[in-house]
């Protein structure tokens, strides 16, 4: 049974930058050809996608973080990490890591979230 | 960005009633939608993925209908365990987005 779990500083300081690291467990962060992913919930609001990383490298964030948002994945201690930088209160949220799998036909490939981490709570504050 | 639009935003019913939430798309995502539930305090659970194909071990109950722009999720027949908030989420191009949530309640 694969799992994640974030981790990484509960609290940050605005204009600094928040880290968060993701371990997967029960398999091979580089088996498989997942994308592993970021995602985040502001208190009381809906899901925001912030990027995706595969083993390969390739990389692809949401525009509106971009300049601010970078991954990067570690195949020797299975786990993908997230970098924010200069964070504000907005950046305040509950960050989950997930696996993007996918369901393939002949012709084309669905993506979608299928392992999730419990969740790691980040507040921006001074 | 493809914009994802539930409906309706919260719902009120009963156990054993049958309920459906709608999801739009700005536009053609084909059969890009997935679906998943979320309890307070908990990560979201995948229910449907590729618009109709369960994920396996969710209850049959729960049913995903849809392609192109408009898309559907059906309970059945409400359980307990059902009360919960559902999200849609587009898979057809990055950024990947999410609908604004349906928040379902206990009558």
């Amino acid at each position: 049974q694969v799992q994640l779990q974030e981790s990484g500083p509960g609290l940050v300081k605005p204009s600094q930058t928040l880290s968060l690291t993701c371990t997967v467990s029960g398999g091979s962060i580089s088996s498989g050809g997942y994308y592993w992913s970021w995602i985040r919930q502001p208190a009381g609001k809906g899901l925001e996608w912030i990027g995706r990383i595969y083993t390969s490298g390739n990389i692809n964030y949401d525009p509106s973080l971009r300049g601010r948002v970078s991954m990067s994945i570690d195949t020797s201690k299975n786990q993908f990490s997230l970098r924010l930088s200069s964070v504000t209160a907005a950046d305040t949220a509950v960050y989950f890591c997930a696996r993007v799998s996918g369901y393939c036909t002949d012709t084309s490939c669905y993506p979608y979230f299928d392992y999730w981490g419990q969740g790691a709570l980040v507040t921006v504050s001074s | 960005d493809i914009q994802m639009t539930q409906s309706p935003s919260f719902l009120s019913a009963s156990v054993g009633d049958r309920v459906t939430i709608t999801c739009r798309a700005s536009q053609s995502i084909f059969t890009y939608l997935n679906w998943y539930q979320q309890k307070p305090g908990k990560a979201p659970k995948l229910l449907i993925y590729a618009a109709f194909s369960l994920q396996s071990g969710v209850p049959s109950r729960f049913s995903g209908s849809g392609s192109g722009t408009d898309f559907t999720l059906t309970i059945s027949s409400l359980q307990p365990e059902d009360f919960a908030t559902y999200y849609c989420q587009q898979s057809y191009s990055n950024p990947i987005t999410f609908g604004q949530g349906t928040r379902l309640e206990i009558k």
